[in-house]
């Protein structure tokens, strides 16, 4: 059994906070690390795809971090707003040739 | 770009029906992938195609799914006869290949209730 482990599982933060998740999954036979951010009543919408240990990437205020040799991921948002809740999900790419979804951190922002 | 188009958005249908779920994938796009969302499991892949063909169905849950890709810009995803527990939301996806560094572009869902 492949396990994508999320944490934490929800996190409500006030607007201007900065946030961090983890996303651990099995280091061995690792291809890419797949990022989501899923709005209620929406679909999941892609944020990053990272394949290299030490990749780092930004859209906006969000960045995120890979390590490939001991299998996590932390994606970070720097001054939440209220638009950023969703659910974040991570999802490798390993040798089963498929997207194994985690079970996501939900993040709620008040104002 | 119109982006994943499923269809329909939302269906109610008794327990014994068929039923039948519809994706039109990016143009350009020659993966697709279908996904059920539920409580209990999350979103779990259920069958995905690389150039129409079916290449991993081990995630359909047992003979009563049903998917096929006739060409590229249509795929549908039966239930054959519906049960109760197949009630969820199912979401279509396509990428431009099925490779590992491609993001996958979800449409809207169709939500299945079975009763």
């Amino acid at each position: 059994i492949l396990n994508v482990e999320q944490s934490p599982q929800s996190l409500h933060v006030q607007e201007g906070d900065s946030t961090n998740f983890t996303c651990s999954f099995p280091s061995s036979n690792f291809y890419a690390l797949h990022w989501y951010r899923w709005e209620t009543a929406k679909s999941p919408e892609a944020l990053f795809v990272m394949t290299l240990n030490g990749d780092e990437k930004k859209k906006g205020r969000i960045s995120a971090t890979l390590n490939t040799k001991e299998g996590y991921s932390y994606l970070y948002i720097k001054g939440s707003q209220p638009e950023d809740s969703a659910t974040y999900l991570c999802a490798p790419y390993l040798n089963t040739d498929k997207l194994i979804f985690g079970t996501g951190t939900r993040l709620q922002v008040f104002p | 770009d119109a982006g994943v188009i499923q269809s329909p958005r939302h269906e109610v249908t008794e327990m014994g029906q068929e039923v039948t779920l519809r994706c039109k994938p990016i143009s350009g796009h020659n993966s697709l992938f279908w996904y059920r969302q539920t409580m209990m499991r999350g979103l779990e892949l259920l069958i995905y195609f690389n150039n129409n063909v079916p290449i991993d169905d081990s995630g359909m849950p047992e003979d009563r799914f049903s998917a096929k890709m006739p060409n590229a810009s249509f795929s549908t995803l039966k239930i054959q006869p519906s049960e109760p527990r197949d009630s969820a939301v199912y979401f279509c996806a396509s990428s431009l290949t099925g490779g590992r560094s491609y993001e996958q572009y979800f449409g809207p869902g169709t939500r299945l209730t079975v009763t």
